[in-house]
């Protein structure tokens, strides 16, 4: 079962900041987070694990709560170069089967 | 360098033929998997496996197959090719464990008409 994402799409100013959520009805173990560019192949950003853990990668970070078996994504001071769709890739525990939201996109404009 | 090479990138086919989708690794990763991108529904997991001999259903398994007989390839094949299974279709790679990052292949554009 896909994870859901929210919100579906995203319209930004550069500069502004953004936020987007995924969450299962599952018991996870992982959370992963890839982008997209139009007419290319997802690109990895992050994988969080369960424990709370938060991490980051230039002005993208991301958390996960294994509790309540959701994950954010935070994009702060939003450059162009952020535009694309955004997957959460989910991992349940006991399999190593990665399955995918529907996806976010995001559109920065000047 | 290692890399997931899919062919072809593009393909249209007929309503009823079989079709078979190339994607090969040179990771020596253990786990593939093939994925349908359609707007709306992001990626959907159609097949995986996670080694030599090993393949399982995802969620929109009806209608295609894959068989794993080397580490390197995962070829998917569309029995009956249907209008529905027009769609983009993506292969990724990653090593053993669930907390391993997924590389993936270009993509192949198929249009079934």
């Amino acid at each position: 079962q896909q994870p859901v994402q929210s919100p579906q799409a995203v319209i930004l100013r550069e500069g502004e900041d953004a936020v987007i959520n995924c969450s299962s009805s599952k018991a996870l173990y992982s959370v992963h987070w890839y982008r997209q560019k139009h007419g290319e192949a997802p690109v990895f950003l992050m994988i969080l694990l369960k424990g709370g853990e938060q991490k980051g990668h230039e002005k993208i970070s991301a958390s996960f709560n294994e509790k309540k078996q959701q994950s954010s994504l935070y994009l702060t001071a939003s450059q162009l170069s952020y535009s694309g769709t955004y997957f959460c890739g989910t991992v349940d525990q006991g399999a190593q089967k990665l399955v995918f939201g529907q996806g976010t996109r995001l559109t920065i404009n000047p | 360098d290692a890399e997931i090479t899919q062919s072809p990138r593009h393909k249209i086919t007929e309503t009823g033929r079989q079709v078979t989708l190339a994607c090969h690794q040179t990771w020596n990763h253990n786990n593939m998997f093939w994925y349908r991108q359609d707007l709306g529904h992001g990626l959907r997991l159609i097949h995986y496996s996670y080694g030599v001999q090993d393949t399982n259903k995802g969620e929109v398994s009806d209608g295609y197959s894959v068989s794993r007989s080397n580490t390197e390839d995962l070829p998917l094949t569309l029995e009956s090719a249907a209008s529905s299974q027009t769609s983009v279709y993506f292969c990724a790679s990653s090593t053993t464990g669930v907390a391993t990052e997924a590389f993936f292949g270009q993509g192949t554009r198929l249009t079934v008409v």
